[in-house]
């Protein structure tokens, strides 16, 4: 099936920094990409989707400023998130959609803890 | 809000069917019943859609009553290796540009 990866897995950042995180679609050309926020033990909440070219589609209460999605190209998608916190620790997830494809793809997730 | 109910957990033995129940009432004509699995600290991991037929593949069957107001996903010979967090979802097919909704999901617990 079709492979999405993340970078970095882990990582960790002081509180105020900035860190951003890849999703790359290694198969197949991706016009929208999804942005998944995961706490422990809960559900995965979709943050933003993000289309090729254009600005995001932001979830309500998700801040745009601080959770900046660029997906400049049909294989990548980067989050950054802004001047971190230590509640902005989290797994983060990104999935892709192909054009037409049922299925959604997901990346492995990247594990952010600012200290 | 998730269009699925799921049981918070089941446990099965290993080498035996798990059989996970999924109740999705207001199903759309046009949506697909979609299920994934998520293992710890991992990303979801797709496992098998359909629209009213039973589907079956390498990994799981799925069955879906007549009125589609319910699914069940089939693991025919669990291992330990299928503990996971398995998520019901429905969507329409070629929703490209939407999202998958997740709810809570079914805590499935192998044992040995």
């Amino acid at each position: 099936g079709a492979v999405v990866s993340q970078h970095p897995s882990r990582v960790i950042c002081k509180s105020g920094t900035s860190v951003k995180i890849e999703c790359r679609s290694l198969d197949f050309q991706a016009t929208t990409m999804f942005w998944y926020r995961q706490f422990p033990k809960q559900s995965l909440m979709l943050m933003a989707t993000s289309n090729e070219g254009s600005k995001a589609t932001y979830e309500q209460g998700v801040e745009k400023d601080k959770f900046l999605i660029n997906h400049a190209s049909l294989t990548l998608s980067t989050l950054t998130v802004t001047s971190a916190h230590p509640e902005d620790s989290s797994f983060y997830i990104c999935s892709a959609s192909g054009q037409g494809a049922g299925e959604l793809f997901f990346g492995e997730g990247s594990r952010l803890t600012v200290l | 809000d998730a269009k699925t109910t799921q049981p918070t957990s089941m446990d099965c033995a290993e080498g035996r069917a798990a059989n996970l129940p999924c109740n999705h009432s207001t199903i759309s004509g046009n949506e697909y019943v979609y299920w994934y699995r998520q293992i710890h600290s991992q990303g979801p991991q797709y496992i098998i859609h359909g629209l009213k037929n039973n589907e079956t593949n390498e990994m799981a069957s799925l069955i879906i009553t007549e009125d589609r107001k319910s699914s069940t996903l089939i693991l025919p010979h669990a291992t330990l290796r299928d503990t996971a967090v398995y998520y019901c979802i429905v969507r329409v097919w070629g929703g490209g540009a939407d999202g998958l909704t997740f709810g809570k999901g079914t805590h499935l617990i192998i044992q040995p």
